[in-house]
């Protein structure tokens, strides 16, 4: 499985827009990028996946570049709910028995 | 439709103690997975079924067994509970192939004593 890197914290304040970066220089062909919140006390909820470009959902939008080796979540308009940590994997999808291989995420902290 | 369910929520137990922790859940998952996440840690998987029938070794097997007892039910076994293994145990389940998003349930906070 492709190792990823993200920064440990980032600090922002309600109604900015935030971006977190993962790199994962190692991704493979198949593998797709998935990101995953996770509250205190809580298991993590998944928020967006993609390949390439640019995915958008109703939370969050994917950046993904050509070369695929890093990626960027991007929160707009961040509110305290926010506040969470945010975990980058990286993995094929096309065998039943793989697993997710969780870093140690980045731990978002929006103040008022 | 409840999606991933866990029991029991918290649990302390003494050095040496066993006991089992159950899963369920209702969204046609194959896939099941066990994770365990140590404070400030991300999550790392103890033991994951691809399919009823099957289950495989994750990254951190040791002192835990586990059943799937049908396409639902996924537990976690531990048979001599030690201090190490005071942790929050997540598990999840994963949707079809060409999917990789997995639906965790609310955890099992265990502390053993």
């Amino acid at each position: 499985l492709a190792k990823t890197t993200q920064p440990i914290s980032m600090d922002s304040y309600e109604g900015q827009e935030v971006n977190i970066t993962c790199s994962h220089n190692n991704i493979a062909t198949n593998d797709y990028i998935t990101w995953y919140q996770q509250f205190p006390s809580q298991g993590p909820r998944f928020i967006i996946q993609g390949y390439k470009t640019k995915v958008t959902n109703e939370v969050a939008s994917l950046f993904i570049p050509a070369d695929r080796k890093s990626s960027t979540l991007s929160l707009p308009r961040v509110s305290l709910s926010d506040t969470a940590v945010y975990y980058c994997l990286v993995g094929t999808m096309d065998t039943g028995r793989r697993a997710l291989t969780f870093g140690s995420g980045t731990r978002l902290q929006v103040q008022p | 439709n409840a999606g991933v369910t866990q029991t029991p929520k918290f649990q302390v137990l003494k050095t040496g103690q066993s006991m089992t922790l159950q899963c369920a859940q209702d969204m046609n998952h194959n896939s099941m997975y066990w994770y365990r996440q140590d404070p400030g840690m991300g999550l790392r998987l103890i033991y994951y079924s691809a399919s009823e029938g099957t289950t495989d070794k994750g990254e951190v097997p040791n002192g835990y067994n586990v059943s799937r007892l049908n396409k639902r039910e996924f537990s976690l076994r531990l048979e001599s509970a030690a201090p190490s293994q005071t942790s929050v145990y997540f598990c999840a389940g994963r949707g079809a192939l060409g999917t990789d998003t997995q639906y965790f349930g609310p955890g099992t906070r265990l502390t053993v004593l």
